[in-house]
């Protein structure tokens, strides 16, 4: 039983499309995250979400939301994606800042 | 602000040999320190994490780390290398105001027979 699921698992799309990544926990933890790993293996935290409190890094660009529609989802939402945008993307979470985070399998985007 | 630095990008050893990856933080509060393991098109594993109890943790597959505060350091060991040690390793603190984790650029071990 995964703890933390994120689909598609690979997705590749042209440059100004709009897509979705979906990750769903079922550990009960109430703080999930997004995190984008680029070419280099360099890991970014991109969102927190914690009890409806959402924290945004602010190099992120505002192409990118997320949406929690309950405490165990937080979808990420890409709008007008660019070349840039190719990267890993790992959704997570924690019960506390003492506590690890547990990271699903990543979703691999790749724009052309 | 928080910040960790993993020294050296690459490590190679071979297999039964002692493993040492670096990790150096830099924390305006009491740091909750971590270290993850990633192997090839997966996604990151704890291996061990320090949260101000003991200073030598252990970890899961033989590894161990230990928190030095007057070095600001929390290097990863493990006595004998194995083959399926290989991966990309990463070091994190939770950020000042424990939100997220700030990951080091990581460190790719090598292990050769």
């Amino acid at each position: 039983d995964t703890a933390v699921s994120q689909t598609p698992k690979y997705l590749v799309t042209q440059m100004g499309n709009d897509k979705s990544i979906k990750c769903e926990q079922n550990l009960g933890h109430d703080t999930m995250y997004w995190y984008k790993q680029d070419s280099k293996k360099f890991l970014k935290i991109m969102f927190s979400y914690n009890n409806k409190e959402l924290i945004i890094n602010e190099t992120v660009p505002n192409r990118f939301s997320p949406k929690s529609p309950d405490k165990a989802h937080l979808n990420l939402h890409i709008n007008s994606l660019e070349l840039g945008d190719s990267a890993v993307y790992f959704c997570a979470s924690s019960q506390d800042r003492a506590t690890e985070a547990f990271f699903g399998q990543g979703t691999r985007l790749t724009v052309v | 602000a928080q910040s960790v630095t993993q020294l050296g990008s690459h490590v190679s050893v071979s297999e039964g040999a002692l493993v040492l990856l670096r990790c150096n933080y830099s924390s305006s509060v009491p740091p909750y320190l971590f270290w993850y393991v990633q192997y090839p098109n997966q996604g990151l594993q704890l291996l061990l994490k320090y949260t101000s109890a003991a200073t030598l943790v252990k970890g899961i597959n033989g590894f161990e780390a230990e928190f030095k505060k007057s070095e600001t350091s929390f290097h990863l060991t493990k006595p004998s290398a194995h083959m399926s040690d290989a991966a990309e390793y990463f070091c994190a603190v939770t950020d000042q105001a424990g939100t997220a984790l700030i990951f080091g650029k990581g460190t790719t071990l090598s292990v050769s027979s």
